[in-house]
């Protein structure tokens, strides 16, 4: 069983659509992650959860909005986005909120905006 | 204005050869470095690290090399198999944070 799984893999939607990406981890980390990867540009990270409470909102927009209801769950949930939001986002976990606890990446959800 | 940045957005190399991989970076803060590999439809998968009071760190056939002075930072595969055919991406991280910079990646062509 993969470390780190992101369902649905592909995902289209529109721009009124509400949908959610899901993952899930198995490696017992206490810290989760939400990158958003847009074409030929660095992963950019947006939210942080260590032990289900949220550190990080890297200035993301309001249409995204994460939940972490435990430390193995993480949840996107997607609400009038814009095409510009078409991307690859990745989940990612550690096991804690340091820089030498290497993050483990889930295969991410690609992501296209109608 | 990127932090950390790979300028070579590709590189081909023969089987059995050195693979050199390079990325260089604008803050001397950067307290760690971290190499991750990614293939096609997979998300990137942790390949070697290095924290900055070290200067080389080395895994079976990856090395890495931290020159501070230049702010520079190298991957080298020695030998490269065509399965190392990926892109790599490097990171860097200041010490006690959890925010990786990554570069923008290297896709790696090993030809058989």
């Amino acid at each position: 069983e993969t470390g780190v799984t992101q369902t649905p893999r592909h995902l289209v939607m529109g721009m009124t659509n509400k949908k959610s990406l899901k993952c899930e981890q198995h490696l017992g980390h206490n810290a989760m992650y939400w990158y958003k990867q847009s074409a030929k540009k660095p992963l950019e990270l947006m939210f942080v959860y260590n032990f289900k409470e949220q550190t990080e909102n890297n200035s993301v927009p309001s249409r995204f909005s994460p939940e972490c209801p435990n430390s193995s769950h993480l949840f996107l949930h997607l609400h009038t986005l814009q095409p510009e939001d078409s991307a690859l986002y990745l989940c990612a976990s550690s096991q804690e909120v340091t820089e030498n606890q290497p993050q483990h990446f889930g295969d991410g959800t690609r992501l296209s905006i109608l | 204005d990127q932090q950390v940045k790979q300028n070579s957005p590709s590189l081909s190399v023969q089987e059995g050869r050195i693979s050199i991989l390079n990325c260089d970076y604008t803050n001397s803060m950067f307290d760690y470095f971290l190499w991750y590999k990614k293939y096609p439809a997979e998300g990137p998968t942790f390949l070697i690290s290095i924290s900055s009071i070290k200067d080389k760190n080395e895994d079976g056939r990856f090395t890495v090399f931290l020159n501070k002075s230049a702010k520079h930072l190298s991957l080298h595969i020695v030998p490269s198999q065509p399965g190392d055919s990926a892109v790599y991406f490097c990171a860097a991280a200041f010490e006690g944070t959890y925010k990786y910079i990554f570069g923008t990646g290297t896709r790696l062509k090993v030809l058989a």
